[in-house]
């Protein structure tokens, strides 16, 4: 039932881009993105709602593939802040406001 | 605008011990979650206040309980505590919007059991 994001952990040069996956095995209502930094609070990043819509913030983005129930996280020209470990949380049902989070995904940025 | 506030921030308890930590949600928020996360682990649904009353519960026993206030805010009291009890505690405010329900964090309590 949790979501199993990929991969677990990657390490990039400052202005590389990566992309983080969030699968689920149960039809999803929203995504929700979080950057959480070592000691610190979860941070909102975006949610996706299904119907595929892609969402941009910056230079992050994220897209939701409902057929795959499959979210991607987009980080383009990385910047030594977006350092951190990306969790997204998949709520089922419209309403529930209730979170499952993925595994994580530790990102690394070096100068 | 204040957003999630919680409290204390750090704390350490014995083992067979009660704890209750404490939430006030973001302004304009009714519905208040409460998570813990251990070390290396994503957040984990502990339950979920509305209008005063626990509307939904994770897989957790009985030795964790809360309350929601009137003015929205939360408590989460933990039983008897163990050593496993040990992580940080998170509180989570939404509100049920149609554009989706945007869901925020406080900083959290790390709560530590010796």
């Amino acid at each position: 039932q949790q979501p199993v994001q990929s991969p677990q952990a990657v390490i990039l040069r400052e202005g590389e881009d990566a992309v983080i996956n969030c699968s689920s095995s149960k039809a999803l209502y929203s995504v929700h993105w979080y950057r959480q930094k070592h000691g610190e609070a979860p941070v909102f990043l975006m949610i996706l709602l299904k119907g595929g819509e892609q969402k941009g913030h910056e230079k992050i983005s994220a897209s939701f593939n409902e057929k795959k129930q499959q979210s991607s996280l987009y980080l383009t020209a990385s910047q030594l802040s977006y350092s951190g470990t990306y969790f997204c949380g998949t709520e089922l049902i419209f309403g529930n406001e209730k979170l499952t989070f993925g595994t994580g995904t530790r990102l690394t940025i070096i100068p | 605008d204040a957003g999630v506030t919680q409290s204390p921030t750090h704390l350490i308890k014995t083992r067979g011990q009660q704890v209750t930590l404490r939430c006030s949600p973001k302004s304009g928020h009714d519905t208040v979650s409460w998570y813990q996360q251990a070390l290396g682990q994503g957040p984990q649904f502990i339950f979920q206040y509305y209008e005063e009353e626990e509307r939904q519960r994770g897989n957790f026993p009985d030795r964790f309980s809360g309350h929601q206030f009137p003015n929205y805010s939360s408590e989460l009291n933990v039983n008897a505590l163990l050593l496993g009890d040990s992580a940080l505690y998170l509180c989570a405010s939404s509100r049920q919007q149609i554009s989706g329900n945007t869901i925020y964090f406080g900083e959290g309590s790390w709560l530590t059991v010796v």
